[in-house]
């Protein structure tokens, strides 16, 4: 089955610098990998997502990019401010029609004001 | 308003009892979905419907029993509770997968922190 890995488990920025987190995918038919931001005692909210027919996409500060070859994706984040401080979950999902949702371990993202 | 919505937000209970918690969606969606988050925050699906119907089924224990009585709703059973259920569970919806496109985005509830005594 698919195995994702993300790296780090924690990262610690200054306001205003740009935060970038890592993931590898082992299922080479994946073909959807989401970025979900959880809050602390809150629901996962979907942040981005890219298709594997994309190698970049954006949306105002964040951008997610996706290496297929490589099996790996990364979340940027420019401008960082205290409210980004957050868990962020990378996911890919199987090529199946009904595949399901695998996660990484989570990223604990501490912006410093 | 809330698209993805659990009841209870919180269930505190003695090992050995039977649970249920209840998800409800209003977007419409045709997919519907229970994950566990444990207390390292990690992630896991366990199980999907789309339109009632059982599509993924992981390694869970048969204690734990899905129900849906229609599309708009999945309900969670848990038999004979363990100290090892103690976990946040989540349920998420999404419209069906598209050929060619795979799975669409998943919306998440709030969530239901279920404590074992």
């Amino acid at each position: 089955g698919e195995n994702v890995e993300q790296h780090p488990s924690t990262l610690s920025v200054q306001e205003g610098d740009s935060a970038v987190i890592k993931c590898t995918y082992s299922d080479s038919a994946s073909n959807y990998f989401p970025w979900y931001k959880q809050e602390l005692g809150k629901r996962p909210q979907l942040i981005i997502d890219i298709r594997s027919n994309v190698g970049e996409k954006k949306d105002q500060r964040i951008a997610v990019t996706l290496n297929k070859t490589a099996k790996h994706f990364s979340l940027h984040i420019t401008e960082t401010q205290p409210e980004d401080s957050a868990v962020y979950f990378c996911a890919a999902s199987s090529g199946t029609s009904y595949g399901k949702l695998t996660f990484g371990q989570g990223t604990i993202l501490t912006v410093h004001p | 308003d809330t698209a993805v919505s659990q009841t209870p937000k919180y269930l505190v209970t003695q090992m050995g009892n039977d649970k249920s918690i209840k998800c409800e969606q209003n977007l419409g969606h045709d997919t519907m979905y229970w994950y566990k988050q444990d207390s390292k925050k990690f992630l896991k699906i366990m199980f999907s419907y789309n339109n009632k119907e059982l599509i993924i089924n992981e390694t869970v224990p048969n204690r734990f029993s899905p129900k849906s009585p229609d599309k708009a709703h999945l309900n969670l059973h848990i038999n004979s509770l363990e100290l090892g259920d103690s976990a946040v569970y989540f349920c998420a919806s999404s419209q069906a997968p598209r050929t060619g496109d795979g799975l669409q985005p998943q919306h998440f509830g709030d969530g239901t922190r279920l404590s074992i005594l």
